[in-house]
């Protein structure tokens, strides 16, 4: 499988959780780490979560990752307004020696 | 800071040729490995291409192969997309990314990820 999938949507009311998943396969997310991406509206990309369940600099730690056999999931705690745009996640894919993106979740802050 | 600048973009002709650029500034460029992410208009991320630090290793998309080469010049801080046989399904943002290896030896592109991104270079190609 050389696609991450994820869901198309997700939402939530402000201060809830939120939980998306990423679904791959032993090619990919079996065998190597998953980061994970925020993209805002008519923005560039940014990094939000790295190996796994590392924060870069300035990322608030509501938002949490993890990794467990061939999926991925990404946790946003404390849901705010900003917190609306779509979210990737990425990992390097063994059998065709590239790099996979996931098909992209749209979070919505109801 | 870390700047990253591209450039390039514009509308070509299929079959027709671009070259994107990348400034990068406010880091040491000749010591990281780069890469080019792109996305359609209202899609997903798409990896492109991938370059070590030396230019030892590159690693392409298959949507890439033959007919993209990625290049970069360190001691002008630029990477570079040579774009050849466009086709209409290659229109799309163009991102230049730094990725988290630093090193001048071995690229693990297994174990990074991409830490800056630019803004991107529109790339439209329609006859």
């Amino acid at each position: 499988q050389s696609v991450l999938t994820q869901p198309p949507s997700a939402s939530g009311t402000p201060g809830q959780r939120v939980t998306i998943s990423c679904s791959g396969s032993s090619s990919n997310i079996g065998s190597n780490i998953v980061n994970w991406y925020q993209q805002r509206p008519g923005t560039a990309p940014k990094l939000l979560i790295y190996s796994d369940n590392q924060w870069p600099s300035g990322v608030p730690d509501r938002f949490s990752g993890s990794r467990s056999g061939t999926s991925a999931s990404l946790a946003i705690s404390g849901l705010q307004s900003e917190d609306e745009a779509n979210y990737y996640c990425a990992a390097w894919d063994d059998s065709v020696h590239g790099l996979l993106f996931g098909t992209g979740t749209k979070v919505t802050v109801l | 800071e870390v700047q990253l600048v591209e450039s390039g973009g514009g509308l070509v002709k299929p079959g027709g040729s671009l070259r994107l650029s990348c400034a990068a500034s406010g880091f040491s460029f000749s010591t990281y490995s780069m890469n080019w992410v792109r996305q359609a208009p209202g899609q997903g991320l798409e990896w492109v291409a991938s370059i070590s630090s030396s230019s030892t290793y590159t690693y392409y998309a298959d949507s890439a192969k033959v007919r993209f080469i990625i290049s970069r010049d360190n001691a002008k801080n630029s990477l570079i997309l040579q774009m050849d046989s466009l086709r209409a399904e290659d229109t799309g943002i163009y991102y230049c990314t730094r990725d988290s290896f630093q090193g001048s030896g071995n690229y693990f592109p297994d174990q990074s990820h991409y830490d800056y991104w630019g803004q991107g270079t529109l790339v439209t190609v329609s006859s």
